[in-house]
């Protein structure tokens, strides 16, 4: 168990719908990562929270957005799904984006399945 | 940006053979290349990781190298036991994001 937690565990919705999904750091940890694992594309990057504020953005779409509230728990938000967002999505957290604290912890994920 | 490239995609061995898998990277300025395994349906977890500053590091039966000039790292997995069967990936942290390999699938036979 690395410390972080993820719900929901699994998500079927359909096509056009939006979803919002959880994520808790390990307890001291104030940096949040989001990625998405699907079998062609493998890990990627998706957006990154720091202590509150967004630090760094790779491969998200417009229709996904991101947040990290005051007690660092992270929602990702994904709107107007289609077939191909059906992926894992897997959160990370490490103590900070630093030298020697940049071990990233990966949750559990959330398996989304957009029908 | 950063792109990592991973290969092999699959890698069969026998049991107690040894296992290498390298990576290469594009940006210079990657400073921490760490490694993860993931078992089929479960998180990826970091099994070693290794710094700029550092050319080679080890934990019991595994192994990393960093050539800096080269852009490349690898893992190496000494004496394969069947519960090394996974998914690797590895990593290059460009800023403060991690850009991941595209996995390379082990098989370690019995």
């Amino acid at each position: 168990d690395s410390g972080v937690t993820q719900t929901p565990k699994h998500l079927i919705t359909a096509t056009g719908q939006r979803v919002t999904l959880r994520c808790s750091p390990r307890s001291g940890d104030l940096s949040v990562y989001w990625y998405q694992q699907s079998l062609d594309q493998g890990l990627q990057f998706l957006i990154q929270y720091y202590n509150g504020e967004e630090r760094a953005k790779g491969n998200i779409l417009e229709r996904f957005s991101a947040q990290q509230f005051p007690d660092l728990h992270s929602e990702l938000n994904l709107s107007s799904l289609e077939l191909g967002d059906s992926a894992l999505y897997f959160c990370a957290s490490s103590v900070a984006p630093g030298e020697g604290q940049e071990t990233q912890y990966f949750g559990p994920g959330t398996r989304l399945l957009v029908l | 940006g950063e792109n990592v490239e991973q290969h092999p995609s699959t890698l069969s061995v026998q049991e107690g053979d040894s296992a290498v898998i390298k990576c290469t990277y594009s940006d210079s300025a990657s400073n921490y290349f760490p490694w993860y395994k993931q078992e089929l349906g479960k998180r990826p977890q970091l099994i070693i990781d290794i710094r700029s500053n550092v050319g080679e590091k080890k934990d019991q039966r595994i192994a990393v190298t960093l050539n800096k000039t080269a852009k490349h790292f690898s893992l190496h997995i000494t004496e394969t036991q069947p519960e090394d069967s996974a998914v690797y990936f590895c990593a290059a942290r460009a800023g403060t994001a991690l850009i991941f390999g595209k996995g390379t699938t082990l098989s370690v036979s019995s």
